[in-house]
């Protein structure tokens, strides 16, 4: 059975902190790793990542893919209270035919 | 404006009672879903259909049917609610793989079963 978990569950930093957040997957015939924002309503897409290795940056916001080890982290740096969320990583199969697999998701507070 | 749209945005239930959530998209998307958000459970899968005419159960599908009878509507019916169906209801699309393309949300439903 496909898994996704994320670490840590909750955090909650001071505007200015970055912060690491963590998605370990375990996903038969691997082929993506998405990450998303989840405001008060529905999510929206920040990243997809394919390849290892490769970093995919947007402004403050960056995030890397480890194949090997099975792994995902999403970084922000200089966090400002927009930033606080719910962050929800997803692992997508080779095939792609079968929906994305979500992990609990981190939820993210940024205090002034 | 063109995106997923799902009605009612909040529904309250009496146990036993059926009711249909409506999910219409207009971006032409074969890949649609129904999701289920729980406090501390992030998004759990409940069916799902890579085009009309063809759905499959995700991962937790019992007490609810779905039907694609075109590409544009997903609606999902529950039979006979229950209080453990207390839950906000996503729908997603895709245009193609969601691997490829990742999905579009609807704002959701908040459905209260007493």
């Amino acid at each position: 059975e496909d898994k996704v978990v994320q670490s840590p569950l909750s955090l909650v930093v001071h505007e200015g902190d970055t912060v690491t957040l963590n998605c370990s997957y375990e996903v038969t015939n691997f082929r993506s790793l998405l990450w998303y924002k989840q405001e008060k309503k529905a999510p929206t897409f920040l990243f997809m990542l394919t390849s290892s290795g490769i970093e995919k940056k947007s402004g403050r916001l960056s995030s890397i893919l480890d194949k090997k080890e099975l792994f995902s982290i999403l970084n922000i740096t200089a966090t400002q209270t927009g930033d606080s969320a719910v962050y929800l990583c997803a692992g997508v199969d080779y095939s792609g035919n079968t929906p994305l697999v979500f992990g609990k998701g981190t939820r993210l507070s940024v205090i002034a | 404006n063109a995106g997923v749209t799902q009605t009612p945005k909040f529904q309250v239930l009496k146990t036993g009672q059926s009711m249909t959530l409506q999910c219409a998209q207009d971006m032409n998307h074969e890949y649609m879903s129904w999701y289920r958000q729980d406090p501390g459970m992030g998004l759990r899968l409940i069916h799902y259909s890579v085009g009309a005419g063809i759905t499959d159960q995700g991962e937790v599908p019992n007490g609810y049917n779905v039907s694609r009878s075109t590409t544009e509507d997903f609606p999902l019916r529950l039979l006979s609610a229950a209080p453990s169906q207390t839950s906000v209801y996503f729908c997603a699309s895709s245009y193609g793989r969601p691997s490829s393309y990742g999905y579009t949300f609807g704002s959701g439903t908040r459905l209260t079963v007493v």
